[in-house]
């Protein structure tokens, strides 16, 4: 089957350092987005990994190794706005039942503490 | 740019009335969708459409309708409102299905 597991809470200090994983078991893979969701919000996109490395973009970097079947985003410096949830999607070309769709995990919810 | 507009922010309905959520971009964008996020659930597609005139489903399709007659707009339809329609809908839209999606700001749904 198709699966992405993302932890569902997790909680740091601002200023700090944090990295939010990602988990995929798929039948094939064509990319792997980050997007940012703030409550009461639409997501937002933060980053496209489709080769395996690093892809830094500020203080947002995000890490795909296809291999593992994984994916992580590293969030540095923390700040309060930085509280939300943090969506892993990946593209699968070979998903028969609706071909042109993302597979969507349940998001990570982000707490920044002062 | 407005990108993805949707109206209403917010409707409350009653069992069995019908309604239709509207969305529209001006991106020029060929593909737009429809998804439906509840606690829990995650973001799941009700909806897609690859261009104006073709439309198919995606994981949720039962209990709603889509039409595409120009590239801009994508309107859905409740046909016959339940209780378990209550949730957040989101329209999204992309040059293609392969390039990331822009969300809409949403529609809070409420059947009662």
């Amino acid at each position: 089957g198709q699966n992405i597991d993302q932890p569902t809470e997790m909680t740091a200090t601002e200023g700090a350092i944090v990295q939010i994983n990602c988990t995929y078991q798929t039948s094939g893979f064509n990319g792997l987005f980050w997007y940012q969701q703030h409550a009461g919000e639409a997501p937002t996109f933060l980053s496209y990994n489709v080769l395996d490395g690093l892809e830094e973009k500020g203080r947002f970097s995000s890490f795909l190794s296809r291999s593992k079947g994984y994916s992580y985003l590293l969030l540095k410096e923390l700040q309060m706005k930085d509280s939300a949830s943090y969506l892993c999607a990946v593209r699968d070309p070979y998903n028969a039942g609706n071909n042109r769709k993302l597979i969507w995990g349940l998001g990570t919810s982000l707490a920044v503490n002062p | 740019n407005a990108g993805v507009t949707q109206t209403p922010k917010f409707q409350v309905l009653k069992t069995g009335q019908s309604m239709t959520l509207q969305c529209a971009q001006d991106m020029n964008h060929e593909y737009m969708s429809w998804y439906r996020q509840d606690p829990g659930m995650g973001l799941r597609l009700i909806h897609y459409s690859v261009g104006a005139g073709i439309t198919d489903q995606g994981e949720v399709p039962n209990g709603y309708n889509v039409s595409r007659s120009t590239t801009e707009d994508f309107p859905l339809r409740l046909l016959s409102a339940a209780p378990s329609q209550t949730s957040v809908y989101f329209c999204a839209s992309s040059p293609s299905w392969e390039d990331t999606q822009y969300f809409g700001p949403g529609t809070r749904l409420t059947v009662l």
